[in-house]
């Protein structure tokens, strides 16, 4: 089964740092670009990150640009979000997703998401 | 940036109704995808490339659209279809969602 698992969420003061991973199995992790995907308490969906399949190419937000940081480990099939200088906007449910191209290149889309690991941000 | 807008925000229906959900690019876009996500849940894709149903979704989903304007019909609603749906677009950094649809039972 495709699954992906993302861990290490929790409170942080504004400011302050967090890692968050994201655990893949069921499929060639190595063969498969990844992104990060949040969504705000009640509010809709932002992507975040793209990170390509060998870790050459990284595409950022203009609202997380310099502070978090996408990375992978394909050795370990494991996914990263290294997340600096944390602000109130920064809270919300991080999904790990994987991205599938479609038939018509360069067609892509979010196909397998993972249930996502809360960030809250607050003194 | 590309604007995703949807329409409308929010709509009733009844259970066996057809409903359309409408989401505009502020640009022209060549990738268009279509979301559903329910209470609690990830989101789910539905339809990639405008019009191309995923995996085993149900043949009462389909995805129209071209340039700026895209839409997503239900045809004969389910209990389940109840749920919040996104466009989303591909076609270029950064990527960009719409608001969403909420889809409530009349």
């Amino acid at each position: 089964e495709v699954q992906l698992v993302e861990s290490g969420g929790g409170l942080v003061q504004p400011g302050g740092s967090l890692r968050l991973s994201c655990a893949a199995s069921g499929f060639t992790f190595s063969n498969y670009w990844m992104s990060w995907v949040r969504q705000a308490p009640g509010k809709g969906l932002e992507w975040v990150a793209n990170i390509k399949e060998d870790g050459s190419k990284k595409f950022y937000a203009d609202s997380v640009k310099g502070r978090l940081t996408v990375s992978r480990d394909n050795t370990n099939n494991s996914l990263s979000l290294q997340m600096n200088s944390l602000r109130a906007e920064d809270a919300a449910v991080y999904h790990c997703v994987r991205i599938r191209f479609g038939e018509i290149l360069p067609h892509w889309y979010f196909d397998v998401w993972g249930r996502g690991t809360v960030v809250a941000v607050s003194s | 940036d590309i604007q995703m807008t949807q329409s409308p925000s929010s709509l009733s229906a009844s259970v066996g109704d057809r409903v359309t959900i409408t989401c505009r690019a502020s640009q022209t876009t060549s990738c268009l995808n279509w979301y559903q996500q329910k209470p609690g849940k990830a989101p789910n894709v539905l339809i990639y490339s405008a019009s191309t149903l995923h995996g085993d979704v149900p043949s009462r989903f389909s995805g129209s659209g071209s340039g700026t304007d895209f839409t997503l019909t239900i045809s004969d609603l389910q209990p389940e279809d109840f749920a919040i749906y996104y466009c989303q677009q591909s076609h270029s950094f950064p990527i960009t969602f719409g608001q969403g649809t909420r889809l409530e039972i009349k």
